[in-house]
């Protein structure tokens, strides 16, 4: 079946860096544009940034641009993101996402906590 | 930046019909999509392009979108239905995606 596995979630000081990692499985991931999604506790969705198939496209949200770099390794299906310069307002579960037009997946998240 | 509006909650009773709606500048040229989010879960995909139901959402949700507001409807809402709701879609440039504020569907 269909998994997304996130892991490299973590509590990390104001400024420092944290990569986290989504490995696919049960999809053929290389045909996939990939997104990370973010959720503040408590708060609504928000899109972080998205890669597509053959990473050809990358975008990000203004809250993160300069900060955050999404790649991938179709090699090994699993998508990326680099977190650098976190601040206390990135705390958030972060999921990762595929989606081709109605086949649509997502993890179960990972915790990331920006604390001093 | 591009912000897509959505009621903060909205409540009916079992068997009614609930109507969410999702208002932004590009949704006549964009396509808007409906994510249902139970407490503690991952989001799942409900509509998409739309009006398109995925295999495996219940035929009591549909979508629909006019001029700069789209619509989920969920006809004959049932108590498992209660959960937040968010629209998404793309700016007009095509290089951000957005998430609505999401509302919380009550059904009781």
């Amino acid at each position: 079946q269909v998994q997304l596995v996130e892991s490299g979630g973590g509590v990390v000081q104001p400024g420092r860096s944290l990569r986290l990692s989504c490995a696919a499985s049960g999809f053929t991931f290389s045909n996939y544009t990939m997104h990370w999604v973010r959720q503040a506790p408590g708060k609504g969705l928000e899109w972080v940034a998205l890669i597509s198939y053959d990473e050809s496209d990358k975008f990000y949200a203004d809250s993160v641009k300069g900060r955050f770099t999404i790649s991938r390794d179709n090699s090994k299906n699993t998508l990326y993101l680099q977190m650098n310069s976190l601040r206390p307002e990135d705390t958030s579960v972060y999921y990762c996402a595929g989606r081709s037009g109605g086949d649509d997946y997502w993890g179960q998240g990972t915790l990331v906590t920006v604390s001093s | 930046s591009y912000e897509l509006t959505q009621p903060p909650s909205v409540s009916v009773s079992p068997g009614q019909t609930a109507r969410i709606t999702c208002s932004g500048d590009a949704l006549p040229k964009k396509y808007a999509y409906w994510y249902q989010q139970k407490s503690g879960q991952a989001p799942v995909l409900v509509i998409y392009e739309d009006s398109k139901r995925p295999s495996g959402i219940p035929e009591r949700f549909s979508g629909s979108s006019s001029g700069t507001m789209a619509t989920l409807t969920i006809s004959g809402a049932q108590v498992e239905d209660e959960a937040d709701y968010y629209c998404y879609s793309t700016d007009s440039s095509g290089d951000h995606r957005v998430f609505g504020g999401g509302t919380k569907l009550t059904v009781l």
